[in-house]
């Protein structure tokens, strides 16, 4: 069964960036479609962004598109969403996830632990 | 985008209870749709998925039912570990948003 892990979370000023991490153990990593899924304080959770399991796909919420991007090093195991420009809204707890589907396009079954992004000065 | 519309937004009920939740889509999205449960500091956990398939080691007390726009979870028999947050979500196209609703808090009555 595929496991994943977040990393890179912190604090961050306005206007700066920041990467995040989501390592995956398991035998399928090579093979999945990967989402990032963000939740505010107090809020549902966000859908951000998609990657085909080759990496040649990519897909992002509005809100994110320009500022963000999604990529895989699949020889690591490794997820990364590269975040820049971020404001105050961009504030919550990242998830990485992924689905039965090699596609993607499929209901999010296996889920990271999350690391919270805070942006404030 | 898609919108989802949960209700209610919260739900009282004891244990033993039998409850619904229902999600609506502002669009058609046939039966792809996912419901999740979710506790405080915690990942959501998938429960159902195309719309009432359910998910391996979910237990049989939760199922789901809809098509199109119209969904409802059902939890038959509440136990005690079920008062958490459910949200459900759509995964119609890569265009769609991967929606999720707003969510239903189930408290203990």
């Amino acid at each position: 069964q595929l496991q994943l892990v977040e990393s890179g979370g912190g604090v961050v000023q306005p206007g700066k960036s920041l990467r995040l991490s989501c390592g995956a153990s398991g035998l399928t990593f090579s093979t999945s479609a990967m989402h990032w899924v963000r939740q505010a304080p107090g809020r549902g959770p966000e859908w951000v962004a998609l990657i085909s399991y080759n990496g040649i796909n990519t897909y992002y919420t509005e809100s994110v598109k320009d500022r963000f991007t999604i990529s895989r090093d699949n020889s690591k195991n490794t997820l990364y969403l590269q975040m820049n420009s971020l404001t105050a809204e961009d504030t919550a707890v990242y998830y990485c996830a992924t689905t039965k589907m090699t596609t993607g396009l499929d209901a999010f079954d296996v889920w990271g632990q999350g690391t919270m992004v805070t942006v404030s000065s | 985008d898609i919108q989802m519309t949960q209700s209610p937004s919260t739900l009282s009920a004891s244990v033993g209870d039998r409850v619904t939740i229902t999600c609506r889509a502002s669009q058609s999205i046939s039966s792809w749709l996912a419901w999740y449960q979710q506790k405080p500091g915690k990942a959501p956990k998938l429960l159902i998925y195309k719309a009432s398939s359910l998910e391996s080691g979910v237990p049989s007390r939760f199922s789901g039912s809809g098509s199109e726009t119209e969904f409802t979870l059902t939890i038959t028999g509440l136990q005690p570990d079920d008062f958490a947050t459910y949200y459900c979500q759509e995964y119609n196209s890569y265009y769609s948003g991967f929606t999720f609703g707003q969510g239903t808090k189930l408290e203990i009555k």
